[in-house]
């Protein structure tokens, strides 16, 4: 398997743009998770899936943040309008059957510059 | 509330040294943990797990220590290669996975 695959890997935009965001999780994995890394706040939890609902979104900072997950094999976070205090590195991540007992495994990120 | 933290920001240890990152967490109802390795660049990458009625776990070179008691985990390292030189976090999983601030392991040649 190829693992988590994110893209693009870099993104660069100017504040008020639309960002959208790409992750294809490991096939079979039931569970999909979107966190963001920065130097501050380290890695934080935004909004999970299970088989493709949405579980648990309290982590979205705003409004301005949507997560969509329209079948098992693909996942957006898109931002709207975008600000400079977006830019961090969004990792997706996902795992099996459990959420308790299962490891996540991660993607390589986004690395997303909001100018 | 919830909270996971590291004690040391960053270890310095010389190649082929044992190395030991320690994390403390708050919630006792935590029954799952796990250590993951990130290089810079990378997401984080899965080491080794531990449930909570374990107290010890062994890998390939990696030890992981879970002291209930106190909450407190511990990642063992022997024999630390240059190759092991990145940020190792602490997570628990009681529900949603909740990371430490992370532990710099800086591997001297």
């Amino acid at each position: 398997d190829a693992g988590v695959i994110q893209s693009p890997r870099h993104e660069v935009t100017e504040m008020g743009q639309e960002v959208t965001l790409r992750c294809k999780p490991i096939s079979g994995h039931d569970y999909l998770f979107w966190y963001r890394q920065t130097m501050m706040r380290g890695l934080e939890l935004l909004i999970y899936f299970n088989n493709n609902v949405p579980i648990d979104d309290s982590g979205m900072p705003e409004d301005r943040f949507s997560a969509k997950m329209p079948n098992a094999s693909f996942s957006t976070l898109k931002i709207q309008p975008s600000e400079p205090r977006d830019s961090a590195v969004y990792f997706c991540a996902s795992s099996s059957v459990s959420l308790s007992t299962d490891t996540q495994y991660f993607g390589p990120g986004t690395r997303l510059t909001v100018l | 509330g919830e909270s996971v933290g590291l004690h040391l920001p960053t270890l310095s240890v010389q190649e082929g040294d044992n190395s030991i990152i320690n994390c403390a967490y708050s919630n006792s109802a935590s029954d799952y943990f796990i250590w993951y390795k990130q290089e810079s660049g990378k997401g984080p990458q899965f080491i080794i797990d531990i449930r909570s009625n374990m107290d010890k776990r062994q890998g390939q070179r990696v030890t992981v220590l879970l002291n209930k008691t106190v909450k407190h985990l511990s990642l063992q390292i022997a024999a630390t290669q240059p190759g092991d030189s990145a940020v190792y976090f602490c997570a628990e999983n009681s529900g949603k996975l909740i990371f430490g601030q992370g532990t710099t392991l800086q591997v001297k040649p």
